[in-house]
């Protein structure tokens, strides 16, 4: 256990749709990270929060958006959901924002149907 | 092209077996390398983490890197069937605020 929590586990929901993915970092991290694993694209980064602000961003999409809370908690949200969202994201959570480890969470497993 | 490529495997091996897993990149500003374990349905785990070129052991596992040929490589000794899983590698910069570029992740199976 990584002591990094995700939730929800699995969501399923339609086309069109909106979802929100939360993450709980591991106690007294201030950096999350997001990722995006597909079989076709793999594990790909998607943005970083240090500490409720933006570090930086990968190839995220438009209508996907992401925040960082003053409890340090994330949310990545997914908006007008495609079929090609499905996908697993991962949360990564590390001590500050530099060149240490990233510890992953379980993963939210999304299918768009 | 991708800028980091690994084999997808899978790659079966005998219980004990000693394991060499690859990958190459393309980005000659990646300084820090590192190897994840992926086992399935589960979120990646960091076995290995190196900066710049040289070999690192821990334990069964050594991670070696070479920047001239730009090629990483982790070593599995005595392989054993709980460490079938997938095996990612990634690298990232010094100032992209660490956000990590993966491989697409070998499969591996030890049989007993």
């Amino acid at each position: 256990d990584s002591g990094v929590t995700q939730t929800p586990k699995h969501l399923i929901t339609a086309t069109g749709q909106r979802v929100t993915l939360r993450c709980s970092p591991r106690s007294g991290d201030l950096s999350v990270y997001w990722y995006q694993q597909s079989l076709d694209q793999g594990l790909q980064f998607l943005i970083h929060y240090y500490n409720g602000e933006e570090r930086a961003k990968g190839n995220i999409l438009e209508r996907f958006s992401a925040q960082q809370f003053p409890d340090l908690h994330s949310e990545l949200n997914l908006s007008s959901l495609e079929l090609g969202d499905s996908a697993l994201y991962f949360c990564a959570s590390s001590v500050a924002g530099a060149q240490e480890t990233q510890y992953f969470g379980p993963g939210t497993r999304l299918l768009v149907l | 092209q991708k800028e980091v490529e690994q084999d997808p495997g899978p790659l079966s091996v005998p219980e004990g077996a000693i394991v060499s897993l690859n990958c190459t990149y393309s980005n000659s500003a990646f300084q820090y390398f590192m190897w994840y374990r992926q086992y399935s349905r589960k979120g990646p785990e960091l076995l290995m983490y190196t900066y710049s070129s040289g070999n690192k052991e821990d334990g069964r596992f050594t991670a070696q890197v070479d920047k001239s040929s730009k090629y990483i490589s982790l070593f599995i000794r005595d392989s054993q069937p709980s460490d079938s899983a997938t095996y990612l590698c990634a690298m990232s910069v010094n100032n992209a605020g660490n956000m990590l570029t993966f491989g697409g992740g070998t499969r591996l199976m030890v049989k007993p």
